[in-house]
């Protein structure tokens, strides 16, 4: 399967401020990628679908100009949560899909905002 | 909706003994089915996949799943479970209808005692 990194793996940042988180594919080139986030002792919810070279396709109540997304290349996603708060503190994790619908994904983000 | 649903929380298993996790969904069609594995602090890493053919597929670490369409069901199992195989299981569904995302269970948190 394909090797997906994420970087940084832990990030404090202060309420209002911003940060980015990259997701890479590294043997892969992947057209599509897809964020998730993930609440202590529960499952993925998908964020947004990232499209090489196109807008970001949000899930329903994800709010996108907050969680910008940039899908500049075949091997790298960005997600940046703008003006941060508490709230957003979770765990991050991208993938990306292979030829028959599987995904790989990377070994995850934790954001904590102070 | 498709949904995916893992009826299971916890599930605490000896050493040495077998292993069931439940998982059923909800489609009319046959979907496309996963296992997923994630310890704690890390991502998701897929255990094995059902498109067609064969309703018993192996997985990795020893792992199989059985599709039953019948029952639409796709449960893991493995027939000795390590003390390494303590982690979280992730039952996850993917079909035409909804693209390439998946829709994953709620997690079954499996806890190996010595």
């Amino acid at each position: 399967g394909a090797v997906v990194s994420q970087h940084p793996s832990w990030v404090i940042c202060k309420s209002g401020t911003s940060v980015k988180i990259e997701c890479r594919s590294l043997d892969f080139q992947a057209t599509t990628m897809f964020w998730y986030r993930q609440f202590p002792k529960q499952s993925l919810m998908l964020m947004a679908t990232s499209n090489e070279g196109s807008k970001a396709t949000y899930e329903q109540g994800v709010e996108k100009d907050k969680f910008l997304i940039n899908h500049a290349s075949l091997t790298l996603s960005t997600l940046t949560v703008t003006s941060a708060h508490p709230e957003d503190s979770s765990f991050y994790i991208c993938s990306v899909t292979g030829q028959t619908y599987e995904q790989y994904f990377g070994p995850g983000t934790r954001l904590t905002v102070t | 909706a498709q949904s995916v649903t893992q009826p299971d929380i916890h599930i605490t298993v000896s050493e040495g003994a077998s292993l069931e996790l439940r998982c059923n969904y909800s489609y009319g069609a046959t979907p496309y089915l996963f296992w997923y594995v994630q310890s704690p602090g890390q991502g998701l890493q897929l255990l094995l996949k059902y498109f067609s053919g064969d309703t018993l597929v192996q997985g990795i670490k020893g792992f199989e799943a059985e599709f039953k369409r019948s029952q639409s069901s796709f449960n893991l199992r493995k027939p000795s479970v390590h003390w390494s195989d303590a982690a979280e299981y992730f039952c996850a569904v993917a079909t035409m209808e909804y693209g390439n995302k998946l829709v994953f269970g709620a997690g079954t948190i499996l806890r190996v005692k010595s």
